[in-house]
């Protein structure tokens, strides 16, 4: 067990469909990262919050969008879904000044 | 920016056989490397890391990862395989001192399968 939670597990919805995802990190981790892995794009780097302000993007599409709260946990919105959003969605979070990402279980999201 | 490259995306090994795992890297600034391994439908768990310390890395479950600077390599090995260690391995580079810039970066990863 990371200390990452993720919820839900399992998320099955349709195209078009808007879902939020949410992430509570390590007690005292203020960096939350969201990746997505997808069978054709491997695991990807979609976004980074640090203490609440975005810090880093990566490959995030216009239709996501993620949070970080004044309690640290973070939300990740997918909105306007497509088949190809189809993909296991992991979070995971880090503390300061050390190099070590801990990943939660993730969210599996079945876009039909 | 960085890249991973891991060649053989399935590796089969017997049981008690050597297990070698490779990953190459590129980077413009010093690297972090990270091997991960995930088993089936469960998260990333971290094996071991390179941090610019010893360039020879024990990790948990009795494998190791040697940094080739001049080879720009990460390999993964464990002397002995057991059937435990069938699971997905990915090795990943992040920027070392790039506060604010530590997103990860992920090779294909290597499914090992492990032969009774």
């Amino acid at each position: 067990d990371s200390g990452v939670t993720q919820t839900p597990k399992h998320l099955i919805t349709a195209t078009g469909q808007r879902v939020t995802l949410r992430c509570s990190p390590r007690s005292g981790d203020l960096s939350v990262y969201w990746y997505q892995q997808s069978l054709d794009q491997g695991l990807q780097f979609l976004i980074q919050y640090y203490n609440g302000e975005e810090r880093a993007k990566g490959n995030i599409l216009e239709r996501f969008s993620a949070q970080q709260f004044p309690d640290l946990h973070s939300e990740l919105n997918l909105s306007s879904l497509e088949l190809g959003d189809s993909a296991l969605y992991f979070c995971a979070s880090k503390k300061d000044q050390q190099e070590t990402q801990y990943f939660g279980p993730g969210t599996r999201l079945l876009v039909l | 920016a960085q890249s991973v490259t891991q060649l053989g995306s399935h590796v089969s090994v017997s049981e008690g056989a050597l297990v070698l795992l490779r990953c190459n890297y590129s980077s413009s600034v010093p690297p972090y490397l990270f091997w991960y391994v995930q088993y089936p439908n469960q998260g990333l768990q971290l094996l071991l890391k390179y941090t610019s310390a010893a360039t020879l890395v024990k990790g948990i479950n009795g494998f190791e990862a040697e940094f080739k600077k001049s080879e720009t390599s990460f390999h993964l090995t464990k002397p002995s395989a057991h059937m435990s260690d069938a699971a997905e391995y990915f090795c990943a580079v992040s920027e070392a001192q790039n506060f604010g810039n530590e997103k990860l970066t992920f090779g294909t990863g290597t499914r090992l399968t492990i032969i009774p």
